[in-house]
């Protein structure tokens, strides 16, 4: 079954760091580009971060540039997304997903909190 | 990086169909045959309906058609079913190599 698991969320106060990750199986991990995805509680979708197949080739939204790092373990099949100096308005359900430029699929996602 | 532009709400009675509009600007919708379509029950992940602004993943009823004329994408859902009452994202590639979303509607079925 092809499958990615997000775990690493959780609740830290503005300006700390946090990592994510996401475990795939079930696919060829390093065939793909992975995205990162973010929902804001009762709000829509942001696209946050993608990386290429090989993690040579990466971009990021204006609104994470800076502070978040995405990056991929091809041997341990797992993505990452290094998250410093957060923000209030970083807390969401993070999604990885998996795709070039449609996401077919997805993973259950984590929740990030940023609260003082 | 502004969000792709789509109605909060549609709806439509079993049977029927409704077509959901995604506006974007020349350096999204309109210069990239790259839309896709995402389902989202609550409480769930999100799901790919279309790809590529009309192809179908594998699973994905026919009632499900994508299309596009100019910096407009559209999602109609024919034959409309309970099931379908969701929220529906697009999102398009973009210049300067990054995706955007459209903000979401809410499709009720009456």
């Amino acid at each position: 079954e092809v499958q990615l698991v997000e775990s690493g969320g959780g609740l830290v106060q503005p300006g700390e760091s946090l990592r994510l990750s996401c475990a795939a199986s079930g696919f060829t991990f390093s065939s793909y580009w992975i995205h990162w995805v973010r929902q804001p509680p009762g709000k829509g979708l942001v696209w946050v971060s993608r990386i290429n197949d090989d993690g040579r080739i990466t971009s990021y939204a204006d609104s994470v540039k800076g502070r978040f790092t995405i990056s991929r373990d091809n041997a341990k099949n797992t993505l990452y997304l290094q998250m410093n100096s957060l923000r209030a308005e970083d807390t969401a359900v993070y999604y990885c997903a998996r795709g070039t430029m449609g996401f077919d699929t997805w993973g259950q996602g984590t929740l990030v909190t940023v609260s003082s | 990086q502004s969000a792709l532009t789509q109605p909060p709400s549609a709806s439509g009675s079993p049977g029927q169909s409704v077509t959901i509009s995604c506006t974007g600007t020349s350096s999204d919708v309109g210069h990239y045959n790259y839309v896709s379509w995402y389902q989202q029950h609550p409480g769930k992940a999100p799901k790919l309906m279309i790809y590529e602004v009309s192809k179908r993943p594998s699973g994905v009823p026919d009632r499900f058609s994508g299309s596009k004329s100019g910096n407009t994408a559209s999602l109609t859902v024919s034959g409309l079913q309970a099931d379908d009452e969701a929220n529906y994202y697009c999102s398009s590639y973009a210049d300067s190599n990054i995706l955007v979303f459209g903000g979401g509607t809410k499709l009720t079925v009456l």
